[in-house]
């Protein structure tokens, strides 16, 4: 069964750094995500994106964030200069649907820790 | 502005009992409702959804959600709990036109044998 991979399992680094978070969608999905949860909190919409293009985001997802799809198969997301409440545990996922929220693939998730 | 509750953090249900968690919701228009569960360092994994029609909602390993627009919620549940379903479930909700979802802050459901 088709499903989404992500790279790395864990990172650690230091605040102030930057970190690539990496995501293969399954391959024929249109729409790609990213979420985060913080240890013991909720799940947290970050961003999405159709087409080469960021279709939505959150209040979350500013500046220090970018997201692109280098290759026509991965989709990364930067987080240019992290910080400490950067530390969660963020989540890749994809959706075959076209309109709508519809059902979302996710894969297994990158720590990242931040000193 | 969309809004999803879970009151419980923690459901108890022996093995062979019937299963409840609750969800309610709070979205301007007609709701997409969804149940993800989340096993330990895995990733959340789709169970159902509902977006229109029959309000009783059938999804994978036997569980099933009923969505009540007047009680603005979308109940989890499953006739007779496994062990194997502990696990953290979390209730979403989406409006169309938009991709994102939000979710609830998870329940954790511990089935005891």
């Amino acid at each position: 069964e088709p499903e989404v991979t992500q790279t790395p399992s864990h990172q650690v680094t230091q605040m102030g750094q930057e970190v690539i978070l990496r995501c293969v969608p399954i391959s024929n999905h249109l729409y790609f995500y990213w979420y985060r949860q913080i240890l013991g909190q909720k799940v947290e919409f970050l961003v999405s994106f159709y087409n080469n293009e960021i279709s939505e985001k959150s209040e979350i997802f500013d500046d220090q964030f970018s997201v692109e799809r280098p290759d026509g198969s991965n989709f990364t997301l930067k987080i240019r200069s992290t910080k400490l409440e950067d530390s969660a545990m963020y989540f890749c996922a994809s959706s075959p649907t076209s309109s709508g929220p519809g059902e979302l693939f996710f894969g297994e998730g990158s720590r990242l820790t931040v000193l | 502005a969309q809004s999803v509750a879970q009151p419980e953090d923690q459901v108890n249900v022996a093995e062979g009992n019937p299963l409840t968690v609750k969800c309610t919701y709070s979205v301007s228009g007609n709701p997409y409702l969804f149940w993800y569960v989340q096993y330990p360092n895995r990733g959340l994994q789709f169970l159902l959804k509902y977006i229109t029609g029959d309000n009783l909602v059938k999804g994978s390993y036997g569980f099933e959600a009923e969505f009540n627009k007047s009680q603005t919620s979308f109940h989890l549940k499953k006739p007779s709990a496994l062990v194997s379903d502990s696990a953290l479930y979390f209730c979403a909700s989406g409006v169309t036109g938009f991709q994102k979802l939000v979710f609830g802050t998870g329940t954790r459901l511990l089935v005891s044998p």
